[in-house]
């Protein structure tokens, strides 16, 4: 299986901030390496694919990047609405791995 | 748009099996990968498996022993079998519908259903 591991785990960020989460895959992934945020008590949501392109509908304050084994996502001028859980996930191979989560936090 | 909905007991005995069913309505089933994730209380997420519309399917290894996941095209639903539940099976179960073989995400989910392991 490949490994994703996130860091940091938790941060804590003002709205206004610009936020760094990185991934990182136990081997390369190519760029198959999605991103999801999660608000409590609610599923998922899909936010970037193809470790930079933006899914349809989220905000371009969002953003990917990275290729092989390190990926970034980068949440410009942080909005209250974006405190969540984000994970990385990829989908290079089977069994599709998620990484353990950032929590994004107010400060 | 596409909407999914899990179904299913929400409370499970140890050594029994659970069964689950995910309603997808607004789109279609066919010519899709369909998945089915979850996730302990205040945990992290793990992908469980996937069906093809054909009926194709790729579990992971960690469970693969235990799980079974089919799709009923005439219904537009897709089911999930764990069987010899234990208490670390306890997890909100998500379905969602898989575009990773395009390249992309699972695009979709249910809002998830809490299964708990409890005699």
């Amino acid at each position: 299986d490949i490994q994703m591991t996130q860091s940091p785990s938790s941060l804590s960020a003002s709205v206004g901030d610009t936020v760094t989460i990185t991934c990182r895959a136990s081997q390369s992934i190519s760029s198959y390496l999605n991103w999801y945020q999660q608000k409590p008590g609610k599923a998922p949501e899909f936010l970037i694919y193809a470790a930079s392109s933006l899914q349809s509908g989220v905000p371009s304050r969002f953003s990917g990047s990275g290729s092989g084994t390190d990926f970034t996502l980068t949440i410009s001028s942080l909005q209250p609405e974006d405190f969540a859980t984000y994970y990385c996930q990829q989908i290079h191979s089977t069994p599709r791995t998620f990484g353990q989560g950032t929590k994004v936090e107010i400060k | 748009q596409v909407q999914l909905q899990e179904s299913g007991p929400g409370l499970v005995k140890p050594a029994e099996t659970l069964f689950l069913t995910c309603t997808v309505s607004g789109g279609a089933i066919k010519n899709y990968y369909w998945s089915w994730i979850r996730q302990p209380p205040g945990k992290g997420l793990e992908w469980i498996g996937y069906v093809y519309y054909s009926g194709v399917t790729n579990y992971n290894p960690s469970l693969k022993s235990r799980v079974a996941i089919s799709v009923d095209t005439s219904k537009n639903q897709f089911s999930l079998m764990l069987n010899s539940m234990t208490a670390a099976d306890t997890a909100i179960y998500y379905c969602a519908r898989d575009t990773a073989a395009a390249g992309k995400g699972f695009d979709y989910w249910g809002q998830g259903t809490l299964v708990t392991v409890s005699s």
